[in-house]
């Protein structure tokens, strides 16, 4: 069975600052799509990002990028240049490419100081 | 098309009582998941439908919940006999094959 966890469950940054947040998998697949969504309080999932594991190239957009590191089964999401709207609840998820189902990480609290 | 939908957005109830929650899709997504949070936790997946067809239950369900997809459009959760260990977060996502779009959820506080 796939895990996923996510071992900082609180972080703060300084606006305009960079902040990388942990994540790491467990999974037999060689096929599989791993995403960070945000969640701001009291409001609905938003995908920030996704990466193919059958490609090799980080994804980024915009202000965000991943490390993706395979072997290490490793996913971090660094933020740059943080905004005071960054402040969420973040989520690392592992999909399945024959269900297509999610399994989530506990989560990553971050908040963005002025 | 505005997104996933949910609705009602809160439902307070006792335990002991039935509640359903309904969820809209995304037009054109074929699948449809149900997930539960519970505060502090990531989403945990409850059960997926492609088209009307339910095709996986999680552990999590028991016998108390259902879904159902008749169209293969709209979904509906029902809860009977409410429990408060049943207080949580219910979203509702949909997808063509792809990443998840979520819904705001439905948020269930059994007293």
């Amino acid at each position: 069975a796939q895990t996923v966890t996510q071992s900082q469950p609180e972080m703060s940054v300084q606006e305009a600052e960079t902040v990388t947040l942990s994540c790491t998998y467990d999974t037999s697949e060689s096929n599989y799509y791993l995403f960070w969504y945000k969640q701001p309080p009291s409001r609905q999932m938003i995908l920030v990002i996704r990466q193919e594991a059958y490609k090799q190239q980080n994804a980024t957009e915009n202000r965000f990028s991943v490390n993706f590191q395979k072997a290490a089964k490793s996913f971090s999401l660094k933020i740059s240049d943080s905004q005071l709207g960054d402040t969420a609840m973040y989520f690392c998820a592992f999909m399945d490419s024959g269900t297509y189902k999610y399994i989530f990480g506990t989560g990553t609290r971050l908040k963005v100081l002025a | 098309d505005t997104g996933v939908s949910q609705d009602p957005r809160h439902k307070i109830t006792k335990r002991g009582q039935n509640v359903t929650f309904r969820c809209d899709p995304i037009s054109e997504h074929n699948r449809l998941y149900w997930y539960r949070q519970t505060l502090g936790q990531g989403p945990e997946f409850l059960t997926y439908f492609q088209n009307e067809a339910q095709l996986e239950k999680s552990r999590l369900l028991s016998d108390r919940f259902s879904a159902e997809r008749p169209k293969g459009s709209f979904s509906t959760l029902e809860i009977q006999r409410t429990e408060q260990g049943d207080s949580a977060m219910y979203l509702c996502a949909s997808s063509f094959e792809g990443e998840q779009f979520f819904g705001p959820g439905t948020r269930l506080t059994v007293l």
